[in-house]
């Protein structure tokens, strides 16, 4: 059954370095997504991106971070100069029709 | 803003039936859904239930959606101790792509 492929699945950084954390979308998806998990909080909404450019972005999604669709197959988020508060876990998502979201296993980024 | 609430925990025996409750605030939901999560992975979609109708069954699952009150449950039948894991109710409002997520409730199956 195809899945959602993230890489890697843990990604230690220094505070202040850049990251890109990589995603491989199901392969006729057309929609693509990024959410974050803080350890013991909620579920959250980063961005969502169609048709090669951003369709929505939450309030968390500011300068820091960008995503790119570099190839036809992977999806990526950027984070320029990582937070101690960026730490968290980072789930990647596709669907066809924006309907149904299937997601990632995630990146668990530490920023220490 | 939307919201979305469940109970942290539940523990029932294997075999019997487990009920998540979750409640949401947004009037616009248009999708409302259950994932899973097991330890160390991503979220499983489970099930979704389109705003406009009240039930829906797959197998063991059966989700109950009662709009005017924004209560949405999902019930297993016979749990088993492979249905252990983190359960997120999620609702997707009008035009919107995002989803809005719960706390997550831990379903502990017990022997």
């Amino acid at each position: 059954e195809p899945e959602v492929t993230q890489t890697p699945s843990h990604q230690v950084t220094q505070m202040g370095q850049e990251v890109i954390l990589r995603c491989v979308p199901i392969s006729n998806h057309l929609y693509f997504y990024w959410y974050r998990q803080i350890l013991g909080q909620k579920v959250e909404f980063l961005v969502s991106f169609y048709n090669n450019e951003i369709s929505e972005k939450s309030e968390i999604f500011d300068d820091q971070f960008s995503v790119e669709r570099p190839d036809g197959s992977n999806f990526t988020l950027k984070i320029r100069s990582t937070k101690l508060e960026d730490s968290a876990m980072y789930f990647c998502a596709s669907s066809t029709t924006n309907e149904k979201l299937f997601f990632g296993s995630g990146t668990q980024l530490s920023v220490l | 803003g939307e919201d979305v609430e469940q109970s942290l925990f539940l523990s029932v025996r294997e075999g019997d039936s487990s009920v998540i409750n979750c409640t949401y605030t947004d009037s616009s939901s248009t999708y409302l859904y259950w994932y899973k999560q097991e330890p160390g992975a991503g979220l499983q979609l489970l099930t979704y239930i389109f705003s406009n109708m009240d039930m829906k069954q797959d197998q063991r699952l059966t989700v109950l959606l009662n709009k005017k009150d924004k209560h949405l449950s999902l019930r297993i039948a016979d749990t088993q101790t492979g249905d252990s894991a983190i359960y997120f109710c999620a609702q997707k409002g009008g035009t919107a792509s995002k989803l809005t997520f719960g706390t997550g409730t831990r379903l502990q199956v017990t022997l």
